[in-house]
Protein backbone atom coordinates (compact mmCIF):
# COMPACT_ATOMS: atom_id res chain seq x y z
CA UNK A 1 0.00 0.00 0.00
CA UNK A 2 1.01 3.31 -0.63
CA UNK A 3 2.57 5.10 2.30
CA UNK A 4 1.10 8.86 1.17
CA UNK A 5 -2.32 8.39 -0.30
CA UNK A 6 -5.07 11.68 -2.01
CA UNK A 7 -8.29 11.40 -3.03
CA UNK A 8 -9.38 12.13 -5.56
CA UNK A 9 -6.98 11.02 -7.92
CA UNK A 10 -8.98 13.68 -10.61
CA UNK A 11 -12.02 15.76 -10.32
CA UNK A 12 -13.94 18.13 -12.44
CA UNK A 13 -15.66 21.16 -10.75
CA UNK A 14 -17.76 24.36 -11.44
CA UNK A 15 -16.76 27.75 -10.52
CA UNK A 16 -17.83 29.05 -7.32
CA UNK A 17 -17.74 24.94 -5.95
CA UNK A 18 -16.50 23.88 -2.86
CA UNK A 19 -13.79 21.38 -3.30
CA UNK A 20 -11.84 19.52 -1.01
CA UNK A 21 -9.11 17.45 -1.41
CA UNK A 22 -7.69 14.68 1.33
CA UNK A 23 -4.33 13.43 1.83
CA UNK A 24 -3.74 10.46 4.20
CA UNK A 25 -0.11 8.95 5.36
CA UNK A 26 1.24 6.07 6.82
CA UNK A 27 4.83 6.90 7.55
CA UNK A 28 3.97 8.67 10.80
CA UNK A 29 5.76 12.43 9.87
CA UNK A 30 4.63 15.10 11.60
CA UNK A 31 5.24 17.54 8.70
CA UNK A 32 2.71 17.55 5.84
CA UNK A 33 2.57 19.64 3.09
CA UNK A 34 0.57 20.84 -0.19
CA UNK A 35 1.81 21.53 -3.21
CA UNK A 36 0.36 23.02 -6.91
CA UNK A 37 2.31 22.23 -9.59
CA UNK A 38 1.27 24.00 -13.62
CA UNK A 39 2.84 23.48 -16.35
CA UNK A 40 6.54 24.76 -16.73
CA UNK A 41 6.45 26.12 -12.94
CA UNK A 42 7.09 23.54 -11.10
CA UNK A 43 5.47 22.91 -7.56
CA UNK A 44 4.70 25.79 -5.43
CA UNK A 45 3.61 25.45 -1.53
CA UNK A 46 0.49 26.20 -0.94
CA UNK A 47 0.29 25.41 2.76
CA UNK A 48 2.07 23.40 5.63
CA UNK A 49 1.60 21.78 8.96
CA UNK A 50 4.27 20.89 11.54
CA UNK A 51 1.70 19.07 13.80
CA UNK A 52 -1.95 18.93 14.21
CA UNK A 53 -2.01 22.57 15.96
CA UNK A 54 0.36 23.72 13.34
CA UNK A 55 -0.72 25.77 10.20
CA UNK A 56 1.30 27.99 8.51
CA UNK A 57 0.49 29.19 4.62
CA UNK A 58 3.25 29.02 2.04
CA UNK A 59 3.69 30.93 -1.15
CA UNK A 60 0.34 31.25 -3.10
CA UNK A 61 -2.34 30.10 -0.09
CA UNK A 62 -5.05 33.09 -0.99
CA UNK A 63 -7.86 31.08 -2.73
CA UNK A 64 -7.28 27.85 -0.54
CA UNK A 65 -7.54 26.93 3.32
CA UNK A 66 -6.47 23.46 5.19
CA UNK A 67 -7.47 21.19 8.10
CA UNK A 68 -5.32 19.09 9.90
CA UNK A 69 -7.47 16.39 11.59
CA UNK A 70 -5.08 14.28 12.80
CA UNK A 71 -1.25 13.50 12.50
CA UNK A 72 -1.77 11.71 9.85
CA UNK A 73 -4.78 13.89 7.65
CA UNK A 74 -4.09 16.89 5.76
CA UNK A 75 -6.88 18.04 4.00
CA UNK A 76 -7.09 21.12 1.20
CA UNK A 77 -10.28 23.22 0.08
CA UNK A 78 -11.10 25.52 -2.18
CA UNK A 79 -14.06 27.60 -1.09
CA UNK A 80 -15.54 28.78 -4.09
CA UNK A 81 -13.24 27.42 -6.94
CA UNK A 82 -12.59 29.40 -10.07
CA UNK A 83 -10.99 28.28 -13.37
CA UNK A 84 -7.15 29.60 -12.74
CA UNK A 85 -6.90 27.28 -9.56
CA UNK A 86 -6.99 23.97 -12.43
CA UNK A 87 -4.06 22.38 -11.62
CA UNK A 88 -2.75 18.95 -10.19
CA UNK A 89 -2.03 19.06 -6.54
CA UNK A 90 0.67 17.70 -4.38
CA UNK A 91 0.43 16.60 -0.66
CA UNK A 92 3.93 15.71 0.84
CA UNK A 93 5.01 14.60 4.33
CA UNK A 94 8.24 14.76 5.66
CA UNK A 95 9.89 13.65 9.03
CA UNK A 96 10.68 15.42 12.05
CA UNK A 97 14.38 13.82 13.74
CA UNK A 98 16.46 11.39 12.18
CA UNK A 99 19.91 12.95 11.17
CA UNK A 100 20.20 12.79 7.68
CA UNK A 101 16.61 12.25 6.67
CA UNK A 102 14.46 14.81 8.20
CA UNK A 103 14.63 16.83 5.12
CA UNK A 104 13.23 14.37 2.89
CA UNK A 105 9.44 15.12 1.22
CA UNK A 106 7.91 11.95 0.17
CA UNK A 107 4.73 12.61 -2.06
CA UNK A 108 1.24 11.39 -3.09
CA UNK A 109 0.30 10.42 -6.70
CA UNK A 110 -1.39 13.95 -7.03
CA UNK A 111 -5.07 15.10 -7.44
CA UNK A 112 -6.29 16.21 -11.03
CA UNK A 113 -8.50 18.92 -10.67
CA UNK A 114 -10.03 20.90 -13.20
CA UNK A 115 -12.63 24.13 -12.59
CA UNK A 116 -14.74 25.05 -15.30
CA UNK B 1 11.03 35.74 -3.97
CA UNK B 2 13.67 32.84 -4.01
CA UNK B 3 14.95 31.52 -8.03
CA UNK B 4 15.97 28.33 -8.58
CA UNK B 5 16.83 27.94 -12.24
CA UNK B 6 16.80 24.26 -13.66
CA UNK B 7 18.24 23.33 -17.37
CA UNK B 8 17.95 22.45 -19.76
CA UNK B 9 14.08 22.54 -19.89
CA UNK B 10 13.94 19.56 -22.07
CA UNK B 11 16.07 17.12 -23.95
CA UNK B 12 16.02 14.42 -26.04
CA UNK B 13 18.70 12.04 -26.04
CA UNK B 14 20.20 8.35 -27.85
CA UNK B 15 19.50 5.41 -25.62
CA UNK B 16 23.12 4.69 -24.42
CA UNK B 17 24.35 8.47 -23.74
CA UNK B 18 24.97 9.77 -20.47
CA UNK B 19 22.74 12.83 -19.65
CA UNK B 20 23.29 16.00 -17.28
CA UNK B 21 21.64 18.63 -15.88
CA UNK B 22 21.62 21.20 -13.38
CA UNK B 23 20.32 23.77 -10.73
CA UNK B 24 21.28 27.06 -9.85
CA UNK B 25 20.19 29.30 -6.90
CA UNK B 26 20.48 32.73 -6.53
CA UNK B 27 20.96 32.04 -3.03
CA UNK B 28 22.64 29.32 -0.08
CA UNK B 29 20.82 26.17 0.39
CA UNK B 30 21.55 23.93 3.04
CA UNK B 31 20.17 20.88 1.24
CA UNK B 32 19.07 19.38 -2.57
CA UNK B 33 16.94 17.18 -3.37
CA UNK B 34 16.35 15.51 -6.83
CA UNK B 35 13.18 13.96 -8.03
CA UNK B 36 11.83 12.46 -10.77
CA UNK B 37 8.37 12.56 -11.73
CA UNK B 38 6.74 10.05 -13.93
CA UNK B 39 3.63 10.92 -15.77
CA UNK B 40 0.49 10.77 -13.53
CA UNK B 41 2.78 10.51 -10.43
CA UNK B 42 3.99 12.03 -7.57
CA UNK B 43 7.81 13.01 -7.50
CA UNK B 44 10.04 10.11 -6.51
CA UNK B 45 12.95 10.71 -4.24
CA UNK B 46 15.98 9.97 -6.30
CA UNK B 47 19.37 11.33 -4.34
CA UNK B 48 19.20 14.00 -1.14
CA UNK B 49 22.28 15.71 -0.92
CA UNK B 50 23.32 17.52 2.65
CA UNK B 51 26.95 18.76 2.04
CA UNK B 52 29.02 21.38 0.19
CA UNK B 53 30.93 19.37 -2.17
CA UNK B 54 29.15 16.32 -1.26
CA UNK B 55 29.03 13.63 -4.19
CA UNK B 56 26.55 11.11 -4.08
CA UNK B 57 25.27 8.16 -6.60
CA UNK B 58 22.25 6.36 -6.85
CA UNK B 59 22.55 3.76 -9.24
CA UNK B 60 23.33 5.33 -12.83
CA UNK B 61 22.71 8.69 -10.98
CA UNK B 62 24.80 10.73 -9.90
CA UNK B 63 24.15 13.83 -7.70
CA UNK B 64 26.68 16.40 -6.34
CA UNK B 65 26.24 19.35 -3.43
CA UNK B 66 28.27 22.44 -5.30
CA UNK B 67 30.86 23.92 -3.24
CA UNK B 68 29.71 27.68 -2.86
CA UNK B 69 26.05 25.74 -2.14
CA UNK B 70 24.11 27.39 -4.56
CA UNK B 71 24.17 25.16 -7.39
CA UNK B 72 23.72 21.06 -7.81
CA UNK B 73 24.20 18.80 -10.53
CA UNK B 74 22.57 15.65 -11.73
CA UNK B 75 24.25 12.83 -14.16
CA UNK B 76 22.74 9.72 -15.73
CA UNK B 77 25.01 7.41 -17.07
CA UNK B 78 23.98 5.33 -20.02
CA UNK B 79 20.45 6.34 -20.26
CA UNK B 80 17.67 3.43 -20.72
CA UNK B 81 14.06 4.28 -22.17
CA UNK B 82 12.49 4.05 -18.61
CA UNK B 83 14.76 7.23 -17.99
CA UNK B 84 11.97 8.84 -19.35
CA UNK B 85 10.34 11.73 -17.38
CA UNK B 86 10.62 14.87 -15.55
CA UNK B 87 13.50 15.59 -12.93
CA UNK B 88 13.25 18.07 -10.62
CA UNK B 89 15.72 19.99 -8.28
CA UNK B 90 14.81 21.22 -4.64
CA UNK B 91 16.30 23.22 -2.25
CA UNK B 92 15.73 23.88 1.31
CA UNK B 93 16.70 27.88 1.64
CA UNK B 94 18.89 28.14 4.91
CA UNK B 95 17.89 31.85 5.76
CA UNK B 96 14.40 31.51 5.40
CA UNK B 97 14.36 28.13 8.49
CA UNK B 98 14.22 24.92 8.21
CA UNK B 99 10.50 24.46 6.56
CA UNK B 100 10.67 25.71 3.27
CA UNK B 101 11.60 23.76 0.09
CA UNK B 102 12.24 25.74 -3.11
CA UNK B 103 11.80 23.72 -6.66
CA UNK B 104 12.93 23.58 -10.48
CA UNK B 105 10.78 24.07 -13.03
CA UNK B 106 12.14 20.68 -14.54
CA UNK B 107 14.04 18.82 -16.75
CA UNK B 108 11.76 16.91 -19.32
CA UNK B 109 13.80 14.13 -20.31
CA UNK B 110 13.08 11.83 -23.85
CA UNK B 111 15.03 9.20 -24.75
CA UNK B 112 15.27 7.91 -28.11
CA UNK B 113 15.68 3.87 -28.29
Amino acid sequence: DADVTQTPRNRITKTGKRIMLECSQTKGHDRMYWYRQDPGLGLRLIYYSFDVKDINKGEISDGYSVSRQAQAKFSLSLESAIPNQTALYFCATSDLGTSGSYNEQFFGPGTRLTVL
Amino acid sequence: GQQLNQSPQSMFIQEGEDVSMNCTSSSIFNTWLWYKQDPGEGPVLLIALYKAGELTSNGRLTAQFGITRKDSFLNISASIPSDVGIYFCAGQDLPSGTYKYIFGTGTRLKVLA
